[in-house]
């Protein structure tokens, strides 16, 4: 099983409510990652948890908070966005450790996101 | 140091003709060279990729041409066919706290017209 799911596929929040996006691979990958994609551009970086443990946060405000349950699940919490938050956000794993630069990794669909 | 310049924006080439898309670089620390392939609606998937120590890898039709001493590398496409019609970034990475960092280039949108 090559697949990362991510649900919903679509969500519409208003500013003021607090959402979840949640993620999930059963790849045995210790390694998965949260992206922003705007339309026609690239996906942006925002986090990465290796083993369990935030690793890096490339500055992401507060208002977008990860956990990281167990390895095969990841999720992000979402509180007070503003509009230009909305975008597809994507997950995504791969294999960690020391060679983990030629890693793979494996996106899900995305979550498409509208904040209202 | 982590700027990733991909070239060139946009791209229609005929069906059966070669598609050419390059990508530059300018952090020596990058040790693996991979292109990415996203169709609408979907995620990107690892299309090719090839290590430092290599100059040219070919997976059916498709070829990763790497010169290390320009910092540049290219995804040469033979034999394009509509289906190729998807965006493509090159996104040169670096290992980082037991995982992969990507630094994605702007992408290229690729239209093969039949």
């Amino acid at each position: 099983d090559t697949e990362v799911t991510q649900t919903p596929k679509h969500l519409v929040m208003g500013m003021t409510n607090k959402k979840s996006l949640k993620c999930e691979q059963h790849m045995g990958h210790r390694a998965m990652y949260w992206y922003k994609q705007k339309a026609k551009k690239p996906p942006e970086l925002m986090f990465v948890y290796s083993y369990e443990k935030l690793s890096i946060n490339e500055s992401v405000p507060s208002r977008f908070s990860p956990e990281c349950p167990n390895s095969s699940l990841l999720n992000l919490h979402l509180h007070a966005l503003q509009p230009e938050d909305s975008a597809l956000y994507l997950c995504a794993s791969s294999q960690a450790g020391r060679t983990s630069a030629y890693n793979e990794q494996f996106f899900g669909p995305g979550t498409r996101l509208t904040v209202l | 140091q982590q700027q990733v310049k991909q070239s060139p924006q946009s791209l229609i080439v005929q069906k059966g003709g070669i598609s050419i898309i390059n990508c530059a670089y300018e952090n020596t620390a990058f040790d693996y060279f991979p292109w990415y392939q996203q169709f609408p609606g979907k995620g990107p998937a690892l299309l090719i990729a090839i290590r430092p120590d290599v100059s040219e890898k070919k997976e059916g039709r498709f070829t990763i041409s790497f010169n290390k001493s320009a910092k540049q590398f290219s995804l040469h496409i033979m034999d394009s066919q509509p289906g190729d019609s998807a965006t493509y970034f090159c996104a040169p990475a670096i290992g980082s706290s037991n995982t992969g960092k990507l630094i994605f280039g702007q992408g290229t949108t690729l239209q093969v017209k039949p």
